[in-house]
């Protein structure tokens, strides 16, 4: 089955600095795609950026950017130049497809706080 | 540019009482979905329509039912709530079956159950 695990329940980074949020997956497919969504106190879910398996390039998306390793099984996020509305917890999911469709594995999840 | 929809975004129950959690998207999406989020985890999957007309079960499908109503709307029922239930409710949808379009999912509903 496949797993998402991220290991930082917490993380505090100062502004303007950089940060990096860990997550490491677990599957047996050969094709598969990597999420990660933001979501702030408010509570709904933003989508960040996605890195697929075949992807030669690391993905990256104005600050945010994924450091992927595939040997290692491991998909961080990388988030340059933090702003204080950075604040909010980071939640990696993995594609595990369906017929035709589709679902995500979410990991439990990273609580971002970005002090001033 | 509305998106997804969710209605209502809170709600409190007692123990048995019946509900339904209303979805609608505007993007012309063909599959939604319907997750949950419980304190400290990620969201997991109750139910999914992978297209008009289709519904299956996900991770987490024990006390909903869904309807597709049609291509917009995907409604989830609890037909007897129960406080396990007490949750917050995400439909999400996606518009084709090409594994890298994201999921875009809907404020939230939060339910509690008494």
């Amino acid at each position: 089955a496949q797993k998402i695990t991220q290991t930082q329940p917490g993380m505090f980074v100062q502004e303007k600095e950089a940060v990096t949020l860990d997550c490491t997956y677990d599957t047996s497919d050969q094709s598969y795609g990597l999420f990660w969504y933001k979501q702030p106190s408010s509570g709904e879910m933003i989508f960040l950026i996605y890195q697929g398996s075949y992807d030669e390039q690391n993905a990256t998306e104005g600050r945010y950017s994924l450091n992927f390793q595939k040997a290692r099984k491991s998909a961080n996020l990388v988030i340059s130049a933090s702003q204080l509305g950075d604040s909010a917890m980071y939640f990696c999911a993995m594609r595990e497809m369906m017929d035709s469709s589709y679902k995500l594995i979410f990991g439990s999840g990273t609580r971002l706080l970005v002090r001033p | 540019n509305a998106g997804v929809t969710q209605t209502p975004k809170f709600q409190v129950l007692k123990t048995g009482q019946s509900m339904t959690l209303q979805c609608a998207q505007d993007m012309n999406h063909n599959s939604m979905y319907w997750y949950r989020q419980d304190p400290g985890m990620g969201l997991r999957l109750i139910y999914y329509s992978a297209s008009e007309g289709t519904t299956d079960k996900g991770e987490v499908p024990n006390g909903y039912n869904v309807s597709r109503l049609n291509k917009r709307e995907f409604s989830l029922r609890l037909e007897s709530a129960a406080p396990s239930q007490t949750s917050v409710y995400f439909c999400a949808s996606n518009p084709t079956r090409g594994g890298n379009q994201p999921q875009h999912f809907g404020d939230g509903t939060r339910l509690s159950i008494l």
